[in-house]
Protein backbone atom coordinates (compact mmCIF):
# COMPACT_ATOMS: atom_id res chain seq x y z
CA UNK A 1 0.00 0.00 0.00
CA UNK A 2 1.39 3.35 -0.62
CA UNK A 3 2.82 4.61 3.38
CA UNK A 4 0.37 7.25 4.72
CA UNK A 5 1.44 9.39 7.80
CA UNK A 6 -1.77 10.38 10.26
CA UNK A 7 -0.65 12.57 13.39
CA UNK A 8 -0.96 9.98 16.28
CA UNK A 9 -3.38 12.26 17.85
CA UNK A 10 -5.78 14.98 18.03
CA UNK A 11 -8.32 17.01 20.26
CA UNK A 12 -11.34 18.87 19.22
CA UNK A 13 -14.51 20.45 20.76
CA UNK A 14 -17.39 19.51 20.33
CA UNK A 15 -19.93 21.09 17.92
CA UNK A 16 -16.77 22.28 15.91
CA UNK A 17 -15.52 20.59 12.81
CA UNK A 18 -12.75 18.09 13.40
CA UNK A 19 -9.95 18.04 10.55
CA UNK A 20 -8.02 14.84 10.24
CA UNK A 21 -4.98 15.26 7.84
CA UNK A 22 -3.02 12.46 6.19
CA UNK A 23 0.08 12.55 3.87
CA UNK A 24 0.10 9.71 1.40
CA UNK A 25 3.04 11.00 -1.02
CA UNK A 26 3.97 7.92 -2.93
CA UNK A 27 0.01 7.37 -3.82
CA UNK A 28 -0.47 6.63 -7.39
CA UNK A 29 -2.61 7.63 -10.34
CA UNK A 30 -5.04 5.40 -9.95
CA UNK A 31 -5.11 4.74 -6.35
CA UNK A 32 -7.83 5.59 -3.59
CA UNK A 33 -7.90 7.30 0.16
CA UNK A 34 -10.16 5.53 2.24
CA UNK A 35 -10.87 6.43 5.84
CA UNK A 36 -12.02 3.86 8.21
CA UNK A 37 -12.35 4.49 12.01
CA UNK A 38 -12.76 2.52 15.16
CA UNK A 39 -14.63 3.18 18.53
CA UNK A 40 -12.99 1.20 21.32
CA UNK A 41 -13.62 -2.26 21.08
CA UNK A 42 -15.90 -2.31 18.24
CA UNK A 43 -15.05 -3.43 14.74
CA UNK A 44 -14.04 -0.52 12.58
CA UNK A 45 -16.55 1.21 10.48
CA UNK A 46 -16.07 2.68 6.97
CA UNK A 47 -16.61 6.23 6.35
CA UNK A 48 -15.81 7.47 3.14
CA UNK A 49 -13.52 7.47 0.12
CA UNK A 50 -11.94 8.86 -3.27
CA UNK A 51 -9.81 9.31 -6.25
CA UNK A 52 -9.26 12.85 -6.75
CA UNK A 53 -12.89 14.88 -7.08
CA UNK A 54 -13.81 15.95 -3.54
CA UNK A 55 -16.34 13.63 -1.88
CA UNK A 56 -19.08 14.25 0.90
CA UNK A 57 -21.48 11.81 2.18
CA UNK A 58 -23.44 11.65 5.47
CA UNK A 59 -21.44 11.09 8.23
CA UNK A 60 -18.10 13.44 6.60
CA UNK A 61 -16.49 15.37 3.44
CA UNK A 62 -12.60 14.23 1.83
CA UNK A 63 -10.33 16.85 0.20
CA UNK A 64 -7.68 15.94 -1.61
CA UNK A 65 -4.87 17.94 -3.17
CA UNK A 66 -4.61 18.37 -6.37
CA UNK A 67 -1.28 16.64 -6.37
CA UNK A 68 -3.47 14.12 -4.25
CA UNK A 69 -0.51 13.77 -2.01
CA UNK A 70 -2.50 14.38 0.85
CA UNK A 71 -5.89 14.76 2.02
CA UNK A 72 -8.02 16.09 4.85
CA UNK A 73 -11.23 14.13 6.51
CA UNK A 74 -13.73 16.59 7.53
CA UNK A 75 -16.42 15.70 10.55
CA UNK A 76 -18.36 18.94 10.00
CA UNK A 77 -19.97 19.08 13.92
CA UNK A 78 -18.26 16.70 15.99
CA UNK A 79 -19.98 15.09 19.05
CA UNK A 80 -18.81 13.02 21.59
CA UNK A 81 -19.19 10.01 19.50
CA UNK A 82 -17.14 10.82 17.12
CA UNK A 83 -14.11 10.13 19.45
CA UNK A 84 -12.21 7.01 17.70
CA UNK A 85 -9.38 6.43 15.76
CA UNK A 86 -9.19 7.26 12.22
CA UNK A 87 -7.73 5.31 9.96
CA UNK A 88 -6.61 6.66 6.49
CA UNK A 89 -5.63 3.79 3.65
CA UNK A 90 -4.51 3.69 0.43
CA UNK A 91 -4.69 0.10 -0.77
CA UNK A 92 -2.13 -0.66 -3.94
CA UNK A 93 -4.84 -1.41 -6.58
CA UNK A 94 -8.06 -1.81 -8.00
CA UNK A 95 -9.91 -5.27 -6.10
CA UNK A 96 -7.82 -4.99 -3.40
CA UNK A 97 -9.75 -2.40 -1.26
CA UNK A 98 -10.98 -5.94 0.61
CA UNK A 99 -6.95 -6.57 1.67
CA UNK A 100 -6.35 -3.36 3.70
CA UNK A 101 -3.08 -2.58 5.55
CA UNK A 102 -4.27 -0.17 8.79
CA UNK A 103 -1.56 1.82 10.35
CA UNK A 104 -1.83 3.28 13.44
CA UNK A 105 -4.42 6.13 12.67
CA UNK A 106 -4.93 9.10 14.59
CA UNK A 107 -7.02 8.87 18.05
CA UNK A 108 -9.42 11.77 18.26
CA UNK A 109 -10.79 12.98 21.12
CA UNK A 110 -14.30 14.96 21.21
CA UNK A 111 -14.33 17.29 24.46
CA UNK A 112 -17.28 18.40 26.22
CA UNK B 1 -30.56 -5.21 6.81
CA UNK B 2 -28.70 -7.37 9.23
CA UNK B 3 -25.07 -6.76 9.78
CA UNK B 4 -22.09 -8.60 9.72
CA UNK B 5 -22.42 -11.20 13.13
CA UNK B 6 -19.31 -13.12 14.31
CA UNK B 7 -19.47 -15.96 17.14
CA UNK B 8 -18.40 -16.91 19.70
CA UNK B 9 -17.86 -12.62 20.91
CA UNK B 10 -15.68 -13.81 23.11
CA UNK B 11 -13.97 -17.17 24.10
CA UNK B 12 -10.91 -18.85 26.40
CA UNK B 13 -8.89 -21.61 25.12
CA UNK B 14 -5.37 -22.98 26.06
CA UNK B 15 -1.76 -23.44 24.29
CA UNK B 16 -2.15 -26.14 21.57
CA UNK B 17 -5.84 -26.31 21.64
CA UNK B 18 -7.42 -24.73 18.57
CA UNK B 19 -10.21 -22.83 17.89
CA UNK B 20 -12.93 -21.98 14.89
CA UNK B 21 -14.72 -18.62 14.76
CA UNK B 22 -17.85 -18.38 12.24
CA UNK B 23 -18.64 -15.38 10.54
CA UNK B 24 -22.30 -14.22 8.57
CA UNK B 25 -21.57 -11.75 6.13
CA UNK B 26 -24.62 -9.06 5.40
CA UNK B 27 -27.33 -10.81 3.16
CA UNK B 28 -26.03 -10.28 -0.80
CA UNK B 29 -22.60 -9.77 -0.09
CA UNK B 30 -20.29 -12.50 -1.57
CA UNK B 31 -16.43 -11.28 -0.23
CA UNK B 32 -15.34 -11.92 3.14
CA UNK B 33 -12.19 -11.00 4.68
CA UNK B 34 -10.43 -11.71 7.89
CA UNK B 35 -8.58 -9.52 10.40
CA UNK B 36 -6.40 -9.80 13.47
CA UNK B 37 -6.11 -7.26 15.87
CA UNK B 38 -3.75 -7.27 18.46
CA UNK B 39 -2.32 -4.37 21.15
CA UNK B 40 1.31 -4.40 19.31
CA UNK B 41 0.38 -5.53 15.67
CA UNK B 42 -2.88 -3.26 15.09
CA UNK B 43 -5.08 -4.37 12.41
CA UNK B 44 -3.50 -7.23 9.99
CA UNK B 45 -5.03 -8.38 7.13
CA UNK B 46 -5.40 -12.22 7.49
CA UNK B 47 -7.36 -13.72 4.32
CA UNK B 48 -10.40 -12.98 1.65
CA UNK B 49 -12.51 -15.43 0.65
CA UNK B 50 -14.96 -14.48 -2.21
CA UNK B 51 -17.52 -17.57 -4.05
CA UNK B 52 -16.11 -20.42 -1.74
CA UNK B 53 -12.31 -19.69 -2.92
CA UNK B 54 -9.76 -18.04 -1.09
CA UNK B 55 -8.59 -15.14 -2.77
CA UNK B 56 -6.14 -13.11 -1.09
CA UNK B 57 -3.89 -14.56 1.83
CA UNK B 58 -1.58 -12.13 4.26
CA UNK B 59 1.39 -12.99 5.94
CA UNK B 60 -0.01 -15.15 8.66
CA UNK B 61 1.65 -19.51 9.11
CA UNK B 62 -0.39 -22.31 7.93
CA UNK B 63 -1.65 -22.23 11.68
CA UNK B 64 -4.34 -20.10 10.27
CA UNK B 65 -6.89 -21.34 7.70
CA UNK B 66 -10.55 -20.32 7.01
CA UNK B 67 -13.10 -21.72 4.44
CA UNK B 68 -16.55 -20.27 3.01
CA UNK B 69 -20.15 -22.03 2.14
CA UNK B 70 -21.76 -21.85 -0.80
CA UNK B 71 -24.26 -19.31 1.85
CA UNK B 72 -21.22 -17.23 1.93
CA UNK B 73 -20.94 -17.64 5.54
CA UNK B 74 -17.13 -18.38 6.56
CA UNK B 75 -15.03 -19.92 8.91
CA UNK B 76 -11.51 -19.46 10.36
CA UNK B 77 -9.81 -22.00 12.15
CA UNK B 78 -6.66 -21.72 14.47
CA UNK B 79 -4.48 -24.43 15.53
CA UNK B 80 -2.08 -25.35 18.26
CA UNK B 81 -2.52 -22.41 19.51
CA UNK B 82 -0.06 -19.76 20.68
CA UNK B 83 0.08 -17.36 23.37
CA UNK B 84 0.51 -14.36 20.59
CA UNK B 85 -2.73 -15.72 19.09
CA UNK B 86 -4.40 -14.14 21.67
CA UNK B 87 -6.43 -11.01 19.94
CA UNK B 88 -9.64 -9.76 18.54
CA UNK B 89 -10.14 -11.39 15.19
CA UNK B 90 -12.78 -9.28 13.34
CA UNK B 91 -14.44 -10.11 9.82
CA UNK B 92 -15.56 -8.18 7.18
CA UNK B 93 -17.91 -8.31 4.21
CA UNK B 94 -17.99 -6.79 1.08
CA UNK B 95 -20.14 -7.33 -2.07
CA UNK B 96 -16.79 -7.97 -3.43
CA UNK B 97 -17.36 -7.72 -7.24
CA UNK B 98 -13.55 -7.32 -8.53
CA UNK B 99 -14.76 -5.98 -11.84
CA UNK B 100 -14.99 -2.83 -9.68
CA UNK B 101 -13.86 -1.02 -6.55
CA UNK B 102 -16.95 -1.58 -4.48
CA UNK B 103 -14.54 0.19 -1.36
CA UNK B 104 -17.03 -0.03 1.29
CA UNK B 105 -15.91 -3.16 3.76
CA UNK B 106 -18.36 -4.03 6.77
CA UNK B 107 -16.96 -5.03 9.65
CA UNK B 108 -18.38 -7.27 13.08
CA UNK B 109 -17.94 -6.92 16.37
CA UNK B 110 -14.80 -9.49 16.42
CA UNK B 111 -14.46 -12.23 18.44
CA UNK B 112 -11.79 -11.48 21.14
CA UNK B 113 -9.65 -15.14 21.94
CA UNK B 114 -7.64 -15.39 25.14
CA UNK B 115 -5.11 -18.16 24.78
CA UNK B 116 -3.73 -19.05 27.89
Amino acid sequence: DAKTTQPPSMDCAEGRAANLPCNHSTISGNEYVYWYRQIHSQGPQYIIHGLKNNETNEMASLIITEDRKSSTLILPHATLRDTAVYYCIVPPSPGSARQLTFGSGTQLTVLP
Amino acid sequence: KAGVTQTPRYLIKTRGQQVTLSCSPISGHRSVSWYQQTPGQGLQFLFEYFSETQRNKGNFPGRFSGRQFSNSRSEMNVSTLELGDSALYLCASSEGDRGQRTGELFFGEGSRLTVL
